[in-house]
């Protein structure tokens, strides 16, 4: 069974520094990768799709990456704003095309 | 603009009400799905369904039920809502094939009292 591991939980950073947030997952044998944002009580918002045969995507300040033979990716914010705390969500897109969440990473940017 | 919609956004109601909540997508996508969120907690998959007509159970086990019967449309309901059904309830669709992402509505809370 596919397991998703985010780490930290939680994240407090002051405003301004660039940071990077861990996912980990058992099995190499996923179609993609797709990193999510959301804030309280909202749903969710796609931030970068990584497919299975690329390493990297990048929108803005963001920057994802996937190591599918270590089961490992990072999401990479540069320049942190208050703006950017939410809750980060990570997902592996395998078998039947359903998604697997870890747990997320709630981060708090402080101004 | 395409994008996927979900009504209504907060709902209060009585134990034992029958409830439906709705999901509609205007980017023709063919799958759709349904996760369900305690506060603070992970997403889990509860229906999914790859078409008109096409309707499965997801990872979670669930008393709601799921119609398809245009591809835009992907209703839930609950015959008889309970206080354990409280949660937020997200949609999301995505397009036929391996290369594509999901698209999430803003969900559901609902809370049975």
């Amino acid at each position: 069974k596919q397991e998703v591991t985010q780490i930290p939980a939680a994240l407090s950073v002051p405003e301004g520094e660039n940071l990077v947030l861990n996912c980990s997952f058992t099995d190499s044998a996923i179609y993609n990768l797709q990193w999510f944002r959301q804030d309280p009580g909202k749903g969710l918002t796609s931030l970068l799709l990584i497919q299975s045969s690329q390493r990297e995507q990048t929108s803005g300040r963001l920057n994802a990456s996937l190591d599918k033979s270590s089961g490992r990716s990072t999401l990479y914010i540069a320049a942190s704003q208050p703006g950017d705390s939410a809750t980060y969500l990570c997902a592996v897109i395998k078998g039947a095309q359903k998604l697997v969440f870890g747990q997320g990473t709630r981060l708090t940017i402080n101004p | 603009e395409a994008d996927i919609y979900q009504t209504p956004r907060y709902l209060v109601i009585g134990t034992g009400k029958k409830i439906t909540l709705e999901c509609s997508q205007t980017m023709g996508h063919d799958k759709m799905y349904w996760y369900q969120q305690d506060p603070g907690m992970e997403l889990h998959l509860i229906h999914y369904s790859y078409g008109v007509n096409s309707t499965e159970k997801g990872d979670l086990s669930s008393e709601s039920t799921v119609s398809r019967i245009r591809t835009e449309h992907f209703p839930l309901t609950l015959e008889s809502a309970r206080p354990s059904h409280t949660s937020q309830y997200l949609c999301a669709s995505s397009k036929q094939g391996p290369d594509y992402g999901y698209t999430f509505g803003s969900g559901t809370r609902l809370t049975v009292v």
